[in-house]
């Protein structure tokens, strides 16, 4: 059982270049979620997907879009990378919406140059 | 939205002593208290978590309390070792609703021999 995985797990873009990020986790969770992780800012939510077909903004939406694949797949897109943009990013599923355990990925180290 | 706050920034114990970090949350509504811990270089993990309707939850050396009426929640480790240090999180949410987990902005916990 992989759990959660991410990739790429490292990556340095240029401003003004886009990626994307890929999600993907094997425990039929319903809900899916996008967080960044800063210095001193703790885990902050971008997107989340509270199950298959919605995608909802989170507190930190701006500069990036989603895309809920299918139940078991969810992308981060950054169309144009800005500096403000190098972080942490982890993706996690939960069973449901607010409920239980969330399990995470290992995490995406992005630099923005 | 709910909004969690979290202290101190940073602790350092000594081998064997007790360590507590604390958090308050706004939203009187939550009522699921979730605490994540997260090794170097490593993804959160839950180590313990706290319904509203109970005051306290003890497993091995961590136990949480929690008072609603001041909308506090406590994380105790009693016994400190070397593989306590790490950065936990504290976080807050309505369960059963589309909502999302809020997470405290981290203590580092520092464990010295």
């Amino acid at each position: 059982n992989a759990g959660v995985t991410q990739t790429p797990k490292f990556q340095v873009l240029k401003t003004g270049q886009s990626m994307t990020l890929q999600c993907a986790q094997d425990m039929n969770h319903n809900s899916m979620y996008w967080y960044r992780q800063d210095p001193g800012m703790g885990l902050r939510l971008i997107y989340y997907s509270a199950s298959e077909g919605t995608t909802d903004k989170g507190e930190v939406p701006n500069g990036y879009n989603v895309s809920r694949l299918n139940k078991r797949e969810f992308s981060l897109r950054l169309e144009s990378a800005a500096p403000s943009q190098t972080s942490v990013y982890f993706c996690a599923s939960s069973a449901g919406a607010g409920v239980g355990e969330l399990f995470f990925g290992e995490g995406s180290r992005l630099t923005v140059l | 939205g709910e909004n969690v706050e979290q202290h101190p920034s940073t602790l350092s114990v000594q081998e064997g002593d007790s360590a507590v970090i604390k958090c308050t949350y706004s939203d009187s509504a939550s009522n699921y208290f979730p605490w994540y811990k997260q090794e170097l270089g490593k993804r959160p993990q839950l180590i313990i978590d706290i319904r509203s309707n109970v005051g306290e939850k003890k497993d091995q050396r961590i136990a949480v309390t929690l008072n609603k009426t001041a909308k506090h929640f406590s994380l105790h480790i009693t016994e400190t070792q070397p593989e306590d240090s790490a950065v936990y999180f504290c976080a807050a949410i309505l369960t059963g609703t589309a909502s999302k987990l809020t997470f405290g902005t981290g203590t580092r916990l520092q464990v010295t021999l």
